[in-house]
């Protein structure tokens, strides 16, 4: 079975800094995908980025990046220029490639970013 | 496309009733997945279903909670017999064919048992 492991329950940013959360994970497979989701406060689980195992680039999107180590089995998230609406809780999460492609999620990390 | 929609965004039940969660998810995509979020938890797996049928289920789906996806479009959730530890969030979420891999998630249905 896969686990996820997210070891900063919280963390807290100053507006325009830049903060990068950690995620681990466990997993025998070779074909898998690594994503970080978003939770606002009282709102809905909107995607982040995505990561395919098999690509050897970082992915980016507009201020979010990853760092991803496939041999250490890190997964990481950096934010840039944090703005007041990137606080939320952040889930790292794994996908195992093909089947059911059910998301196995990790604890969270609450993010907030001071003004 | 309207987003994956989930009713009633909030119940509070008494130990013992029964209540029915309803999802209605993005139109096209034929995939269907329910998550239970407990406070300061990720979100866990319960089920899902391509299509009307259900092809996987978890463990911690106790026989008093039963899924149904009847004309493959919108889903319900039922618990039986609440419990104060059924007090959770249930997501729902939704996704394209298999490979497109993204997860579109509803905003939740919040369970509180009194």
């Amino acid at each position: 079975a896969q686990t996820v492991t997210q070891s900063q329950p919280e963390m807290s940013v100053q507006e325009a800094e830049t903060v990068t959360l950690s995620c681990t994970y466990d997993t025998s497979e070779n074909n898998y995908y690594l994503f970080w989701y978003k939770q606002p406060p009282s709102r809905q689980m909107i995607l982040v980025i995505r990561q395919e195992a098999y690509k050897q680039q970082n992915a980016t999107e507009n201020r979010f990046s990853v760092n991803f180590q496939k041999a250490a089995k890190s997964f990481s998230l950096k934010i840039s220029d944090s703005q007041l609406g990137d606080t939320a809780m952040y889930f790292c999460a794994f996908m195992k490639q093909g089947g059911s492609e059910k998301l196995v999620f990790g604890k969270g990390t609450k993010l907030t970013v001071n003004p | 496309d309207t987003g994956v929609s989930q009713n009633p965004r909030h119940k509070i039940t008494k130990r013992g009733q029964n209540v029915t969660f309803r999802c209605d998810p993005i139109s096209e995509h034929n995939r269907l997945y329910w998550y239970r979020q407990t406070l300061g938890q990720g979100p866990e797996f319960l089920t899902y279903f391509q299509n009307e049928a259900q092809l996987e289920k978890s463990r911690l789906l106790s026989d008093r909670f039963s899924a149904e996806r009847p004309k493959g479009s919108f889903s319900t959730l039922e618990i039986q017999r609440t419990e104060q530890g059924d007090s959770a969030m249930y997501l729902c979420a939704s996704s394209l064919p298999p490979g497109a891999n993204v997860l579109t998630f509803g905003a939740g249905s919040r369970l509180t048992v009194l």
